[in-house]
């Protein structure tokens, strides 16, 4: 079964640092997100590419989050400078039509900042 | 006010027993309806769409009332692998939109 792939699974950051997180998702999916699940609730989404363009980035922090999927492939998620509060799991999905019935997650990035 | 609402839990049942989630959404645009199923530290994985004329799979039945704005979700003759975080999941505007989930622990 074809899958998301990220990295890293774990990362361990200090206070202002920078972080980057990578996701390659199924080959052949256009659609790709980046979410973010603090412990205890659900995962909110911080970003939505089609191909290499940016088509919801309503609720990512841009002073301090990042994100780009140069070749419409794979795709980075960069934090500068770290904060406690981004303490979180990373998740990356990716979609072929974008119905969202198609999502298939990565096993995510679970960053702790300390 | 969240936008997906669900009872966090947690839930702690017996083997064998029958437990219902209950989800509200707030977007009476909201289209497609799912019930996802988390494990501990893992991804989240699809466990079924819902659909208005209610669906069922195996031991698991979903229900969507859209006048209502209400999903839930039904497991019966509940296993100890059954155990996780079962997260009602919504459309708007194209994305997924999550509640924060409600924890199932299926004890011997």
């Amino acid at each position: 079964e074809a899958e998301v792939a990220q990295s890293p699974r774990y990362k361990i950051t200090e206070k202002s640092q920078a972080v980057a997180f990578w996701c390659d998702p199924i080959s052949g999916h256009a659609t790709l997100y980046w979410y973010r699940q603090i412990l205890g609730q659900g995962p909110e989404l911080l970003v939505q590419f089609q191909d290499e363009s940016v088509v919801d980035d309503s609720q990512l922090p841009k002073d301090r989050f990042s994100a780009e999927r140069l070749k419409g492939v794979d795709s980075t998620l960069k934090i500068q400078p770290a904060e406690l509060g981004d303490s979180a799991m990373y998740l990356c999905a990716s979609s072929l039509t974008g119905t969202p019935g198609g999502y298939t997650f990565g096993s995510g990035t679970r960053l702790t900042v300390v | 006010r969240k936008e997906v609402e669900q009872d966090p839990g947690p839930f702690n049942v017996p083997e064998g027993a029958t437990v219902a989630f209950n989800c509200t959404y707030s977007n009476s645009a909201s289209q497609s309806f799912f019930w996802y199923r988390q494990d501990c530290r893992k991804e989240p994985k699809l466990l079924m769409s819902v659909y208005s004329s209610g669906n069922e799979d195996g031991r698991f039945t979903a229900q969507l009332n859209r006048a209502s704005q209400y999903i839930s979700l039904l497991i019966r003759d509940s296993k100890l692998s059954d155990s996780a975080t079962y997260l009602c999941v919504v459309t708007s505007a194209g994305k997924l939109i999550f509640g924060q989930g409600t924890e199932l622990s299926v004890k011997p």
